[in-house]
């Protein structure tokens, strides 16, 4: 069945750090990607999503490029900030099918 | 802000007891997935309900049941709480013949002493 495997946290960074958060993932079709993050005591928000292979989805100064000769779907940010605290989940959805998948999140924690 | 609440925001209820999480699903939306969130794990999919009928369902026991009413809101009951049942409960809407994204409500946490 499809599954979704991320880094294991908690991460820990100072402001204005490089922040890389792994994912890849495993899927009998060709699934869409998404990144979600939840702020403490809040649902999900999601962050961004690609749909089909090469694409790069971006937000908030966040971006992950589908890659599917690696089956991944990496979190980058070039420079966080404190709000950035919080956890963030990788998930992918089967065209067609009915639910997400999700990883096991990823708590990130930044430092002033 | 998603459009999507749930009600109430947080719950204790006594092992044995009947619960039930209510959803409103954002304007213009006919789909409702509704998720388990254990502490520290990823969500895990209950069920789904389009356009009133039960549209999918994860690896849940039948005690978990669900209902969406005319206007895309939905309910999820759980009886003969466990509790391993202790959770956060979170619907999510989404316009699901289009497969677009789903839109999280705030959820619910359950505790279960």
């Amino acid at each position: 069945g499809n599954s979704v495997t991320q880094m294991e946290g908690p991460v820990t960074l100072s402001e204005e750090a490089f922040l890389t958060i792994n994912c890849t993932y495993t899927a009998t079709g060709y699934p869409s990607l998404f990144w979600y993050v939840q702020y403490p005591g809040e649902g999900l928000q999601l962050l961004l999503k690609a749909t089909k292979a090469d694409d790069k989805g971006s937000n908030k100064g966040f971006e992950a490029t589908y890659r599917k000769e690696t089956t991944s779907f990496h979190l980058e940010k070039g420079s966080v900030q404190v709000s950035d605290s919080a956890v963030y989940f990788c998930a992918l959805k089967d065209w067609g099918a009915q639910k997400l998948v999700f990883g096991q999140g990823t708590r990130l924690t930044i430092n002033p | 802000e998603t459009g999507v609440t749930q009600s109430p925001t947080h719950l204790i209820k006594t092992r044995g007891q009947q619960v039930t999480l209510r959803c409103s699903s954002q304007s213009g939306h006919n789909t409702v997935s509704w998720y388990q969130q254990a502490l520290g794990q990823g969500p895990q999919f209950i069920f789904q309900y389009y356009r009133e009928e039960e549209n999918g369902r994860g690896n849940f026991p039948p005690r978990f049941s669900g209902l969406q009413f005319p206007n895309y809101s939905s309910e999820l009951n759980v009886n003969a709480l466990e509790l391993d049942d202790s959770a956060l409960y979170l619907c999510a809407s989404s316009l699901e013949r289009e497969n677009t994204e789903a839109f999280f409500g705030q959820g619910t946490r359950l505790t279960v002493v």
